[in-house]
């Protein structure tokens, strides 16, 4: 079965450190990749996202991922966080543009 | 602005009672979703729909009831036969064509 898995459940950093939010999923010829944000009580905001073409993307906030086929990872970095980056994090995957696969979620935690 | 309304934000109810949870769109997006979230779990698929007057059960639609009479609307009643029917629930949309979603502000229901 297809799935998505981000290995660690949180994840504590001091601000102004870098941060690195890991995925992985099960292998497939076609995929598309997404990060996304929530918020304390509120809904997911896309974070970034990969289809096609540079393996490098940048989004929002600072943020980027990096699409690695032979890993099957598309983990996402910050080289310097602020208090306002804590929340919770999803990575999930679309397989051949069929519905979205979500991960359990990372819980970024900034401290001052 | 264009966007996904859910209402209420916040519902209490007694156990026995049904609830209907709204999620209104003016996308224009054919495909709309319903997501139940518990801590720890991520995102769970409730139930999905791609076009008016059709709908297809998602993992865990037991206990969970949605029409969609219009394109704009896809309320959800969460019946008494959900045993376990507190959580925070996600309308979202898709555009089509690579599975990225949309998603409102989201509801939280407590069972009292």
């Amino acid at each position: 079965a297809q799935s998505v898995t981000q290995l660690d459940s949180q994840v504590p950093v001091f601000e102004e450190a870098p941060v690195e939010l890991r995925c992985n999923y099960s292998s497939s010829v076609s995929v598309y990749l997404f990060w996304y944000v929530q918020y304390p009580n509120q809904g997911l905001q896309l974070l970034l996202k990969y289809l096609s073409g540079s393996t490098l993307v940048k989004g929002i906030n600072g943020f980027e991922a990096e699409f690695n086929k032979s890993q099957t990872s598309f983990h996402l970095r910050k080289p310097s966080v602020h208090i306002s980056d804590t929340a919770e994090y999803f990575c999930a995957v679309s397989y051949n543009t069929d519905k979205l696969i979500f991960g359990t979620g990372t819980r970024l935690q900034v401290f001052p | 602005d264009g966007g996904i309304t859910q209402s209420p934000k916040y519902l209490f109810r007694k156990e026995g009672q049904n609830v209907t949870l709204s999620c209104e769109q003016n996308l224009n997006h054919d495909a709309m979703y319903w997501y139940r979230q518990d801590p720890g779990q991520g995102l769970r698929l409730i139930y999905y729909s791609q076009i008016v007057n059709d709908f297809q059960k998602g993992d865990i639609a037991e206990g969970y009831s949605v029409s969609r009479e219009k394109k704009e609307s896809f309320p959800l009643t969460v019946t008494s036969a959900q045993k376990n029917p507190t959580a925070f629930y996600l309308c979202a949309t898709d555009r089509g064509g690579t599975g990225e979603l949309f998603f409102g502000e989201g509801s939280r229901l407590t069972v009292l």
